[in-house]
């Protein structure tokens, strides 16, 4: 069975730091991956959708890797603002149309 | 831009009445999901829908969850017999090839049992 683990778990940062999330995988037989943004109480905001044969994606300030071999993807936010803040979700899917399997999560604060 | 919507944002009902829960897609997409989150956990899949029947479930979605698509543009999630433990946030999803896969989510139907 798939495992998806996120670390850390939870993060504080002073604004304008750059940081990187971590998301490992147990199965490298994934098809997408893709990085989403969820703020209390609220849905899930897609941010960044990596294909398998792909290494990064990037989309304004944020930077997502993807190593299968490792069985690892990043997610890098540069220059963190206040409104960053909020728990950032990687998930992946192993065939199109497949279900996503979802990580744990990591808990971003950014302090003005 | 084109999103999902799901109807109600929140909804209260009592142990052992049923409960629906709206969705309506993207429009042109093909595939739809739901998923749901218990406070403070991961997001969980419960059943996938293509070609107007499931193609995936998971353990969660027992006999007591059904979906339809009873038009051309609503997905339902149907609650027979709703329990303590079903209280979560229920999300809806859809997805198409066009878009490389992106899957887009709903904002979530706030369900909580009493």
């Amino acid at each position: 069975k798939q495992e998806v683990t996120q670390i850390p778990a939870a993060l504080s940062v002073p604004e304008g730091e750059n940081l990187v999330l971590n998301c490992s995988f147990t199965d490298s037989a994934i098809y997408n991956l893709q990085w989403f943004r969820q703020d209390p109480g609220k849905g899930l905001t897609s941010l960044l959708l990596i294909q398998s044969s792909q290494r990064e994606q990037t989309s304004g300030r944020l930077n997502a890797s993807l190593d299968k071999s490792s069985g690892r993807s990043t997610l890098y936010i540069a220059a963190s603002q206040p409104g960053d803040s909020a728990t950032y979700l990687c998930a992946f899917e192993k065939s199109s149309g497949d279900k996503l399997t979802f990580g744990t999560g990591t808990r971003l604060a950014v302090r003005p | 831009e084109p999103e999902v919507t799901q109807t109600p944002s929140h909804q209260v009902t009592q142990m052992g009445q049923e409960v629906i829960l709206r969705c309506v897609p993207i429009s042109n997409h093909l595939y739809f999901y739901w998923y749901r989150q218990i406070l403070g956990q991961k997001v969980e899949f419960l059943v996938s829908f293509y070609n107007n029947e499931i193609s995936e479930k998971s353990e969660i979605f027992d006999d007591q969850f059904s979906v339809e698509r009873p038009d051309g543009s609503n997905f339902t999630l149907k609650i027979r017999s709703t329990k303590l433990e079903d209280s979560a946030m229920y999300f809806c999803a859809s997805s198409s090839r066009s878009t490389g896969n992106t899957i887009y989510f709903g904002e979530g139907s706030w369900l909580t049992v009493v």
